[in-house]
């Protein structure tokens, strides 16, 4: 079965850097993901796909402190030079063959 | 300018047919490797996949909601239309809908704003 694990929560302080981590399922190392950002109170927006190498394609307008890593089964975002409108829900999503699977998210407070 | 903007009722009450719609402007439908989705999230909770469409027509659905939903697409209007059957105040939350622009690679580069609906008698 295709689920995404994500941890509920992370907190980094103002300036410094976060890893962000979603987790594949058993036998689906091989999927790529994408990564959305929800703001509180709005709608999420796209940052970008990752591929299983790690290659990555980010979205219109989506800062360089945005990037995107895989190991394994893993994928990551990582959010460099924090600043406070970070703070925010971070949702990893993938897709089967007429399937989409959302993680639950990770809610991100900048200190 | 890709834009997707969500529309329809804001209350329905519990067993009648939501009928939301998605009205996009700066591509077309009929796109090769284009696509809408929607997606739905509960007041603090986590995003749900509903069903998407393809320009060449295929559709999905979430295999829970799939006896409820009906996708359709009217290209010359530039609109995606979601009905959603038997309505029941779980389904109170945010619609949005999505684009997916590297079909069959089902990821969303651009969203809509979103519209509450509440389920309410």
């Amino acid at each position: 079965q295709l689920v995404l694990t994500q941890s509920p929560s992370a907190s980094a302080s103002l300036g410094a850097s976060v890893k962000l981590t979603c987790t594949l399922s058993s036998g689906h190392s091989s999927y790529a993901i994408a990564w959305h950002q929800q703001q509180p109170e709005k709608g999420p927006r796209y940052l970008m796909k990752l591929n299983s190498d790690g290659s990555h394609s980010k979205g219109d307008g989506i800062p360089d402190r945005f990037s995107g890593s895989s190991s394994g089964a893993e994928r990551y975002l990582t959010i460099s030079s924090l600043q406070s409108e970070d703070e925010a829900d971070y949702y990893c999503q993938t897709w089967g063959t007429g399937r989409v699977v959302f993680g639950g998210g990770t809610k991100l407070t900048v200190l | 300018q890709v834009t997707l903007k969500e529309s329809g009722p804001v209350l329905v009450k519990p067993t009648e047919t939501l009928t939301l719609t998605c009205t996009v402007s700066g591509f077309s439908l009929s796109n090769a490797r284009m696509g809408v989705s929607w997606i739905r999230q509960p007041p603090g909770k986590a995003l749900e996949w509903l069903a998407h469409i393809f320009s060449n027509d295929e559709k999905s659905y979430s295999t829970s909601l799939k006896s409820r939903l009906t996708i359709s697409k009217d290209t010359s209007k530039s609109q995606v239309v979601l009905t959603m059957t038997n309505m029941d105040p779980v389904d109170t939350a945010t619609y949005y809908c999505a684009r997916i622009y590297d079909a069959p690679a089902t990821y969303f580069d651009y969203w809509g704003q979103g519209t509450l609906v509440t389920v309410s008698s």
